[in-house]
């Protein structure tokens, strides 16, 4: 089945370092791939997605790459802020042929502290 | 706009006890799915509902059921609950079941924590 495997954390960074998270997936076909963001106390947000290999995702500083040949979709921001700590979840939602497309599977998440 | 809503926010129940988890749709969207998140995991899928029917199911047992009602808001029952079931229960709304071949994004809620004791 369709697995998300993730960086272990936690990370802790200085403000305006350089942040990679990285995530490598299992899946038939060619799945869609997300990042997700979870604050303190709320609910998950989408970050970014790519739907197609070669798709980079980006928003708000942040940017993934789909990349087919290594299976990969890891996270980057060139300088993070206070404001990115958070535990971030790389997810994928399978090929249609492999039946399930209708649902999420997620990695075990990474926290994100960064410092000032 | 309204988000997706879900209530109650926090639920305490023993061993045993049966539970129920409610949640609002994003207005227009017809798509439910829920997620259970245990502490320090990823969330995992547990059922989606579309236009009242199931449509898809995770690996959870029988005590796991859930429905969708006329106004595409649902609920999530667990039966005769467990320690383990303790967890973060996710409430996430996509206006299709994403079965048209094409991927519809998802929006989550604040979730439902539900202790067992």
């Amino acid at each position: 089945g369709d697995s998300v495997t993730q960086m272990e954390g936690p990370v802790t960074l200085s403000e305006e370092a350089f942040l990679t998270i990285n995530c490598t997936y299992t899946a038939t076909g060619y799945p869609s791939l997300f990042w997700y963001v979870q604050y303190p106390g709320e609910g998950l947000q989408l970050l970014l997605k790519a739907t197609k290999a070669d798709d980079k995702g980006s928003n708000k500083g942040f940017e993934a790459t789909y990349r087919k040949e290594t299976t990969s979709f890891h996270l980057e921001k060139g300088s993070v802020q206070v404001s990115d700590s958070a535990v971030y979840f790389c997810a994928l939602s399978g090929d249609f042929s492999s039946g399930s497309a209708r649902q999420l599977t997620f990695g075990s998440g990474t926290q994100l502290t960064v410092l000032p | 706009d309204a988000g997706v809503t879900q209530s109650p926010t926090h639920l305490i129940k023993t061993r045993g006890q049966q539970v129920t988890l409610r949640c609002s749709p994003i207005s227009g969207h017809k798509s439910v799915s829920w997620y259970q998140q245990v502490l320090g995991q990823g969330p995992q899928f547990i059922f989606q509902y579309y236009e009242k029917e199931e449509r898809g199911r995770g690996n959870f047992p029988d005590r796991f059921s859930a429905r969708q009602f006329p106004n595409y808001s649902s609920e999530l029952n667990v039966n005769a609950l467990l320690l383990g079931d303790s967890a973060l229960y996710l409430c996430a709304s996509s206006l299709a079941s994403g079965f048209r071949g094409s991927y519809n994004e998802q929006f989550f809620g604040p979730g439902t924590r539900l202790t067992v004791l």
